[in-house]
């Protein structure tokens, strides 16, 4: 079946732009995940969202990022104002997890690349 | 959230096995062990996870102490394929967010 999706694959960008971020998740997956990856780095947790309870903001590095999630499927990522240091490998994963507890493993999608000039 | 330890890199000769060992002496009664790699240029793939029990599957074994505080992975027959960073992340009832170590890069020499 259809893995997790996203896009563009790569965004460059000019600084103080806005950029959007698209993920779309496998098929009835509750739970749904956004990481950064700077490069040569590990992951960096950002948010993630768990089916109609209020997302987990608490990785986003400044107010600047934002994310929503519609109707419990697609998931945006935008960043507002994008600075140079925000040049990473942006990843998706989405997973079966529900209620409060986080057990199943995560289905990661290919990545965006954004570079900020 | 309990937290996890790697070594930094580990080298291995082809064809031979690997063990990847990896220490998380915070663990909850709860929380799952779980083994991700992730491939030059590609997002992180699931590798194997386990609670108490020893596990197999077609990739990998993962062999979990009895205290449960430290865990290894084993590739039985490395192949070129198999340099990657490994991840060893810890997911349970700590929630959802899941923190991700460095991770251990494996090199694998022909």
């Amino acid at each position: 079946g259809a893995g997790v999706s996203q896009s563009p694959s790569n965004k460059v960008t000019e600084k103080g732009k806005d950029v959007e971020l698209r993920c779309d998740p496998i098929s009835g997956h509750t739970a749904l995940y956004w990481y950064r990856q700077s490069l040569g780095q590990g992951l960096e947790f950002l948010i993630y969202f768990q089916g109609n309870s209020a997302p987990d903001k608490s990785g986003l590095p400044s107010d600047r990022f934002s994310a929503e999630r519609t109707g419990g499927s697609v998931s945006t990522l935008t960043i507002q104002r994008t600075q140079q240091e925000d040049s990473a490998v942006y990843l998706c994963a989405s997973s079966l997890d529900w209620g409060t507890s986080a057990y199943n493993e995560q289905f990661f999608g290919p990545g965006t690349r954004l570079t900020v000039l | 959230d309990a937290k996890t330890t790697q070594p930094n890199s580990m080298e291995s000769n082809e064809e031979e096995p690997v063990h990847l060992p990896c220490n998380h002496s915070t663990i909850s009664g709860t929380d799952y062990i779980h083994w991700y790699r992730q491939l030059p240029s590609q997002g992180p793939e699931y590798v194997i996870h386990g609670l108490t029990s020893n596990v197999n599957n077609r990739m990998a074994s993962l062999a979990i102490a009895e205290d449960r505080k430290s865990s290894t992975l084993i590739l039985h027959r490395a192949t070129l394929r198999d340099a990657a960073v490994y991840y060893c992340i810890l997911r349970g009832t700590g929630g959802f967010k899941t923190i991700f170590g460095a991770g251990t890069r494996l090199f694998v020499k022909a």
